[in-house]
């Protein structure tokens, strides 16, 4: 049982490169989420996805994109990386209703040089 | 408050200290409050999930109580370890969900 697996684990880019980090689970989970992770500022959202087919803004959208490529994989793009855009990257999950808690992947850490 | 914060930012105990952390949160169209404990090299992983004005949870020396009205919640942690340190997330559910920026915990032996 995998959980919530996400690729890769490191990778460094120059400024203006793209990549796309995957993303995917196994637990039939609706909602899934990216964030991003910086010091001192907690998890912050990135986009969301509620269902498959759907995708929304979070907090902090710019300089990405995403797609709900089906129920179990939920992918994150960076078109033209800058180095504003080095950080830690989780992807997470959950089911439906509030009451269900998110399951994290084990996290991206990304440098732009 | 506009967002969900969190404090202190940061703190040092003792072992066998009791300690506790706020969260604060809109008070507006609640669904839920989730605590996660953050590991250093690990993911976050789920304390608590609350949805109900006045729930109290609890798991061993771990408690959170919850109040919608005025919007907050209070982790307790009783009788501090060294494996507690850790970060701890509070999160307020909407249809997302939006992290505050965290209480870093540290525990001296």
């Amino acid at each position: 049982n995998a959980g919530v697996t996400q690729t890769p684990k490191f990778q460094v880019l120059k400024t203006g490169q793209s990549m796309t980090l995957q993303c995917a689970q196994d637990m039939n989970h609706n909602s899934m989420y990216w964030y991003r992770q910086d010091p001192g500022m907690g998890l912050r959202l990135i986009y969301y996805s509620a269902s498959e087919g759907t995708t929304d803004k979070g907090e902090v959208p710019n300089g990405y994109n995403v797609s709900r490529l089906n129920k179990r994989e939920f992918s994150l793009r960076l078109e033209s990386a800058a180095p504003s855009q080095t950080s830690v990257y989780f992807c997470a999950s959950r089911g439906t209703g509030f009451n269900e808690k998110l399951f994290f992947g084990s996290g991206t850490q990304l440098s732009v040089l | 408050i506009l967002n969900v914060e969190q404090s202190p930012q940061s703190l040092h105990v003792q072992e066998g200290d009791s300690t506790n952390f706020t969260c604060s949160f809109p008070s507006s169209n609640f669904y839920a409050l989730h605590w996660y404990r953050w590991e250093t090299a690990k993911s976050p992983e789920a304390l608590f999930v609350m949805t109900l004005n006045g729930d109290e949870k609890k798991k061993g020396r771990i408690s959170a109580t919850l109040n919608t009205k005025e919007g907050y919640s209070y982790l307790y942690i009783k009788g501090s370890q060294p494996e507690d340190s850790a970060t701890y997330l509070c999160a307020r559910v909407t249809g997302k969900l939006i992290f505050g920026q965290g209480t870093t915990l540290q525990v001296k032996p």
